[in-house]
């Protein structure tokens, strides 16, 4: 299957800084890049959809401002968590997909402590 | 608004006791039924997506299955590697390929 690849896997930061997460198809073209938010013993929640160079479309309630989220090649889209504070705290996780294919390949996961 | 349930929450068998889990769905039109695995601390793995009622598929000791209103993945003589969680999700024929999960079934296979 098509390789997803998350970094970094943990970060820890301070509240009111900022954080960027890395989200890369290693092997393929990904046309579409999803972001996933998920708490412990919860389901995955989309966050936000993006397409290679266009601008993210974002879930009702998922603050566009706090949550940027960059497309610009191919291979590689980030999502910037802007003034951290504690309840940011969760396990985000990219997908990403390619036109007219169905299934979606998932990165590792980022745990993100805000303290 | 689609809705995925799984049950049960959490499940615990010895090795080697099959069993299956349930993956109730809500969807208006359905594009395809997909079935991941994660692990503790890590991304969904991808299994299975299943596209119409009857389909079946299996890998391994897993075998899915799908029906109009349920899809099912069923577990044969597990073993404990197989502990994980069990994500069920849909995609609507109208989305924009997004995925909407159900909250997982915890499996614990124990020696």
């Amino acid at each position: 299957g098509a390789v997803v690849s998350q970094h970094p896997s943990r970060v820890i930061c301070k509240s009111g800084t900022s954080v960027k997460i890395e989200c890369r198809s290693l092997d393929f073209q990904a046309t579409t890049m999803f972001w996933y938010r998920q708490f412990p013993k919860q389901s995955l929640m989309l966050m936000a959809t993006s397409n290679e160079g266009s601008k993210a479309t974002y879930e009702q309630g998922v603050e566009k401002d706090k949550f940027l989220i960059n497309h610009a090649s191919l291979t590689l889209s980030t999502l910037t968590v802007t003034s951290a504070h504690p309840e940011d705290s969760s396990f985000y996780i990219c997908s990403a997909s390619w036109t007219g294919y169905t299934e979606a390949f998932f990165g590792q996961g980022t745990r993100l402590t805000v303290v | 608004e689609d809705q995925v349930t799984q049950s049960p929450e959490a499940l615990r068998l010895q090795e080697g006791e099959s069993s299956s889990l349930n993956c109730s769905y809500t969807v208006s039109g359905l594009r395809g039924l997909f079935w991941y695995r994660q692990d503790p601390g890590k991304g969904p793995e991808f299994l299975f997506t299943l596209y119409s009622a009857g389909e079946e598929k299996e890998k391994e000791r897993l075998k899915a299955t799908l029906t109009k209103k349920e899809s099912f993945l069923h577990i044969t003589a597990p073993k404990p590697e197989d502990s994980a969680t069990y994500l069920c999700a849909v995609q609507e024929q109208s989305g924009y390929s997004t995925l909407t999960f159900g909250k997982g079934t915890m499996l614990l296979v124990s020696p």
